[in-house]
């Protein structure tokens, strides 16, 4: 258990409904960050905030993906009209500055 | 194209046999750091070594550094069943880019 939370383990939806997955850092990290990975490659980078702002957002991630971290603590990462393709494990991560990322269980998305 | 990519791409070793693991990056970084991935589950961090180190060690792994020819190894020696996992290494350039990983599997 490295101190980082994320709910809920699983999640199976339909293509088309909304889903929406929370993080919880370490408390004293000032920075997280969500990670896309698929079966067989490494975690892909989304985004990252530090404390609550939202610095950097990859290009790979489209409209239908929105992130937030309203008072700096918890984070919540939203699909909407999620399609097939977004079926794989949401990893989040947090630090402390631009040190070692202490990574959460993930949570498992199957998009039927 | 991903920043760190690592090679071999799967290793099968029998315990008490040692493993290496190369990572190769493309731009300049900070630090670069290698991560562990049981299957299933999420990252555990091993090890951070900074731009201007060249060796570092923890416990019976050993991270090597070498910024001229942009590339890292990871060497776990006296490997143990329990070492089998994915290893990946990311740098902190480009937001923490990841490789695709080795998985090492070692045989009791």
């Amino acid at each position: 258990d490295t101190g980082v939370s994320q709910n809920p383990r699983h999640k199976i939806t339909k293509r088309g409904q909304n889903v929406t997955f929370r993080c919880d850092p370490i408390s004293e990290h000032n920075r997280l960050y969500w990670y896309r990975q698929t079966l067989g490659q490494g975690p892909e980078f989304l985004t990252y905030f530090q404390n609550e702002a939202q610095l950097e957002k990859s290009r790979l991630l489209s409209d239908r993906f929105s992130a937030e971290r309203p008072k700096g603590s918890f984070s919540t990462l939203e699909i909407q009209r999620t399609e097939q393709g977004d079926s794989a494990m949401y990893l989040c991560a947090s630090s402390l500055e631009v040190r070692e990322q202490f990574f959460g269980p993930g949570t498992r998305l199957t998009v039927l | 194209s991903q920043q760190g990519e690592e090679d071999p791409q799967a290793l099968s070793i029998q315990e008490g046999e040692n493993a290496t693991m190369n990572c190769s990056y493309k731009t300049s970084i900070n630090n670069l750091q290698w991560y562990r991935q049981n299957s299933g589950r999420g990252l555990v961090h091993l090890i951070l070594i900074r731009s201007n180190e060249r060796e570092k060690h923890s416990g019976r792994l050993r991270v090597t550094l070498d910024t001229s020819k942009k590339s890292s190894s990871l060497l776990i020696t006296a490997s143990r069943a329990a070492d089998t996992a994915s290893y990946f290494c990311a740098t902190d350039s480009q937001n923490f880019v990841f490789g695709p990983g080795t998985r090492l599997s070692v045989l009791p």
